[in-house]
């Protein structure tokens, strides 16, 4: 099956500081990606998507970059608050199917 | 802001007993989904359904799992035969259409004991 994988299980940042989240997807017909942030005992929150006619989208805070010639996803939240601390997942879609795969997660601590 | 509601939070059932999972997906939706988050583990997809059928399934959801709009509002799963390996937590998930932004619920805990 369809693989999406993130380089780094665990990653921890001072406040203020910039956090870059990283993540490897496998199958080159991925077309649509989403970050998502899940908290302790809730569901999985979008943060910000990109398809892949795009490399690069800005949110509030948050820049996702997209590489398709390395098949790698990056998720860049700028000056990371106590707030940011959650486990962070990419999940990808293919062709506008139903189904998104997601990668086993980073999890982000955010340090006072 | 408009969400997606779960009940219950947290279900313990031994194990061969049936359980059913209720959604309540976002109401201007017309995709919704089931998902499986095991302990410590990625999410994985169940199954989407779409204009009262299922549109997409993965290898997890076999003949022990069913989904179903009963009405306007909810959406349910079911697992008729629980197993130990079971035991997760159940994310529902709506969208307005396929291939796009998934607003998830808040997750039903599963225990089978």
């Amino acid at each position: 099956g369809e693989s999406v994988g993130l380089h780094l299980p665990t990653l921890s940042v001072q406040e203020g500081d910039n956090s870059i989240i990283n993540c490897a997807y496998s199958n080159s017909a991925s077309d649509y990606f989403i970050w998502y942030k899940q908290e302790s005992g809730k569901g999985p929150q979008f943060i910000i998507d990109i398809r892949s006619n795009m490399d690069k989208r800005q949110g509030q805070r948050v820049t996702v970059l997209l590489n398709k010639t390395v098949k790698h996803l990056s998720l860049q939240i700028a000056a990371t608050q106590p707030g940011d601390s959650a486990v962070y997942f990419c999940a990808e879609n293919i062709n506008t199917g139903n189904q998104f795969y997601f990668g086993t997660g980073t999890s982000l601590t955010v340090i006072p | 802001e408009p969400e997606v509601t779960q009940t219950p939070s947290h279900q313990v059932t031994q194990m061969g007993q049936e359980v059913i999972l209720r959604c309540v997906p976002i109401s201007n939706h017309l995709y919704f989904y089931w998902y499986r988050q095991i302990l410590g583990q990625k999410v994985e997809f169940l199954v989407s359904f779409y204009n009262n059928e299922i549109s997409e399934k993965s290898e997890i959801f076999d003949d022990q799992f069913s989904v179903e709009r009963p009405d306007g509002s909810n959406f349910t799963l079911k697992i008729r035969s629980t197993k130990l390996e079971d035991s997760a937590m159940y994310f529902c998930a709506s969208s307005k259409g396929g291939g796009v932004e998934q607003y998830f619920g808040p997750g039903t805990r599963l225990t089978v004991t």
